[in-house]
């Protein structure tokens, strides 16, 4: 399988704790988003990173979430002491910068439930 | 900044009924257009998408829709729809700069 693939797709923390989600792009593509999807509503955009440099942050991304790609290649976001309205499915795409047309493609998502 | 409206939240269909579903955005220059489908129980998968040319685009399964740059919309059309087009159906628009701006998604039920 050569899509974008998530690890883990679900995760139920408690309020307070950590969580780390991990993302693998496919392969060559240079850019890579993340976004969170809550129930009735579309994905919403968190951040991006073109190779291995953050260039845009959504204002929903509080100091207590951090995104990391180290090498260009997978990304990490991390969450640091969730809060219950955190729960949402955590959404990774990834895309090759085209001067003209840029399609993302989307993985499979991560569900977070904090309780 | 971008936004994107999506006029129908559920739409319910009998099978071989015609479907258009609406979508407007707003922003001032340039855009990507896209159309994502979800089915029950996968992830967001591309239907068809408009970067220039020909305003009217055909996608996957049959599916087409019209870019209409005075009116800001994209509607999404298909003359037959099958109970296997039950899903929920997203627009979507970027600028070149990268991100995608969502609407908040239609649910198509098609019924047998």
């Amino acid at each position: 399988d050569t899509g974008v693939s998530q690890d883990p797709r679900h995760k139920i923390t408690k309020r307070g704790q950590n969580v780390t989600f991990r993302c693998d792009p496919i392969s060559e593509h240079n850019r890579l988003y993340w976004y969170r999807q809550t129930l009735g509503q579309g994905p919403e955009f968190l951040t991006y990173f073109q190779n291995e440099a953050q260039l845009e942050k959504s204002r929903l991304l509080s100091d207590r979430f951090s995104a990391e790609r180290p090498k260009g290649s997978f990304s990490t976001l991390e969450i640091q002491r969730t809060e219950q309205g955190d729960s949402a499915m955590y959404l990774c795409a990834s895309s090759l910068d085209r001067s003209l047309g840029e399609t993302q493609y989307f993985g499979p998502g991560t569900r977070l439930l904090v309780l | 900044a971008q936004s994107v409206s999506q006029h129908n939240h559920h739409v319910i269909l009998s099978e071989a009924a015609s479907l258009e579903l609406g979508c407007n955005y707003s922003y001032g220059g340039t855009v990507n257009l896209f159309w994502y489908v979800q089915y029950p129980g996968q992830h967001l998968q591309l239907l068809l998408k408009y970067f220039s040319g020909d305003p009217l685009v055909k996608g996957i399964k049959g599916f087409e829709a019209e870019f209409i740059k005075s009116k800001f919309s994209f509607n999404l059309r298909k003359p037959s729809v099958q109970w296997s087009d039950t899903a929920e159906y997203f627009c979507a628009v970027s600028t070149n700069a990268g991100k995608s701006t969502f609407g908040d998604g239609t649910t198509l039920t098609v019924k047998p």
